[in-house]
């Protein structure tokens, strides 16, 4: 099944303690991203990738960290989260070319930081 | 100026009516637009993309893209109750490396 896996769905954690979100994807797609969405603050992107070693920033960088070694993943990571970062993330993937460019999301993860 | 721009809502219809939603963009370079459902706590998904100038219709739903206009719109026929849900506007500009733009998205709740 074509999915996109973000692990864990829930995390609980404290101010300060450095941690990593799991995305991975079997699609081959070329593209990947991150979004954190907070209530009435829509969908924001914090960074993307458009290829292996090739990242940019989105919308809201600050605080976090991504890499992609691999093409079919994209972890995110917090090096010292802080509650500003309590939100509900997800991940996505597409491909660069074709009729299908839209994003494929996976289920989300939601943070507390407390 | 918000780049994909949507009404937020809430939009409320009766059911069997007809929902309509709409989305503006400013990037004139954008060549593919999308619809997401988005139902509370749960991931969006994809429903409907459109590349052209026109309508495209799949089903209960019909996506309208008016590029001179930067006008994109999503019609919903004969509305379900389990089509409450809030649905987001993307817009890719596939240029200069840019990455697709989402609205803020609009509410609609279907009423019984």
């Amino acid at each position: 099944e074509a999915q996109v896996t973000q692990n864990p769905r829930y995390l609980i954690t404290v101010t300060g303690k450095k941690l990593t979100v799991t995305c991975s994807q079997n699609m081959n797609h070329e593209y990947m991203s991150w979004y954190r969405q907070d209530p009435g603050l829509g969908l924001r992107q914090i960074y993307y990738s458009m290829n292996v070693e090739v990242t940019d920033k989105g919308d809201v960088p600050e605080g976090y960290k991504v890499s992609r070694k691999e093409k079919r993943n994209f972890p995110l990571i917090l090096e010292s989260p802080s509650p500003n970062q309590t939100s509900l993330y997800f991940c996505a993937s597409r491909a660069w070319t074709g009729a299908e460019g839209g994003y494929t999301f996976g289920s989300g993860t939601r943070l507390t930081v407390v | 100026q918000k780049e994909v721009e949507q009404n937020s809502g809430p939009l409320s219809v009766p059911e069997g009516a007809i929902a309509s939603l709409n989305c503006t963009y400013s990037d004139r370079g954008s060549q593919s637009f999308f619809w997401y459902r988005q139902y509370s706590g749960k991931s969006p998904e994809l429903i409907m993309s459109i590349y052209s100038n026109g309508d495209k219709e799949d089903g209960r739903f019909t996506a309208q893209l008016n590029k001179a206009s930067q006008y994109v719109s999503l019609l919903i026929r004969d509305s379900q109750p389990s089509d409450s849900a809030t649905y987001l506007c993307a817009a890719d500009p596939r240029a200069n490396n840019n990455d697709m733009r989402f609205g803020a998205g609009t509410r609609l709740t279907v009423k019984p």
